[in-house]
């Protein structure tokens, strides 16, 4: 099956700063990417669609200046959230499809922990 | 607006047994509907997918099954072992080319 990793899988940052997460398709080219937010026992909420050179398309509630997302190339996305907060502790999961509709292939996730 | 349930929450059972688990979705609009597994502090794994026009698709011991017209899905699992514990999601690919999850059911098999 087609492989997405994601980069790093665990970091933890002060307060303040920013920190950013990669998305790769190792073994395809990815028309969209989607980036998840998981809280502890809690399901996955999208909160944004990105499609190779154009801007990301943000869910309700999330804010697009906090969350940046870059998407340069059909095989890399990446969030960069911004002045962390210790409530953006979360576990990020980015996914990609290439078939649309079809289904999305999921990262390994990005467990972010804000001092 | 698509809500996705799952029923239980969590469950437990003992090796061997058989289970069940529920999903529900309110818009039968849907293109497709996927259950995936979740080990702890781990992304997802993709184990069955149904395409809206059919009914059931199989794998192994798993068995899940697709009434679009009710707005539910089942997850059989046969034998339970101890290696089936994980949460297990349940998804529906909408017609705004969105994955909607449920809160997913916590399985523990007890050995």
């Amino acid at each position: 099956g087609a492989v997405v990793s994601q980069h790093p899988s665990r970091v933890i940052c002060k307060s303040g700063t920013s920190v950013k997460i990669e998305c790769r398709s190792l073994d395809f080219q990815a028309t969209t990417m989607f980036w998840y937010r998981q809280f502890p026992k809690q399901s996955l909420m999208l909160m944004a669609t990105s499609n190779e050179g154009s801007k990301a398309t943000y869910e309700q509630g999330v804010e697009k200046d906090k969350f940046l997302i870059n998407h340069a190339s059909l095989t890399l996305s990446t969030l960069t959230v911004t002045s962390a907060h210790p409530e953006d502790s979360s576990f990020y999961i980015c996914s990609a499809d290439f078939v649309r509709r079809e289904t999305q292939y999921f990262g390994p996730g990005t467990r972010l922990l804000v001092l | 607006k698509q809500e996705v349930t799952q029923i239980p929450a969590a469950l437990s059972v003992p090796e061997g047994e058989n289970l069940v688990l529920n999903c529900s979705f309110t818009d039968s609009a849907i293109y497709n509907l996927q259950w995936f597994r979740q080990d702890p502090g781990k992304g997802l794994t993709s184990l069955l997918l149904i395409q809206s026009s059919q009914r059931e698709q199989t794998s192994g011991r798993l068995n899940a099954s697709l009434d679009k017209s009710s707005g539910r899905s089942t997850l059989y699992i046969a034998a339970s072992q101890p290696g089936d514990s994980a949460t297990y999601l349940c998804a529906v690919y909408n017609q705004g080319g969105k994955l909607i999850f449920g809160q997913g059911t916590e399985l523990s098999v007890k050995p």
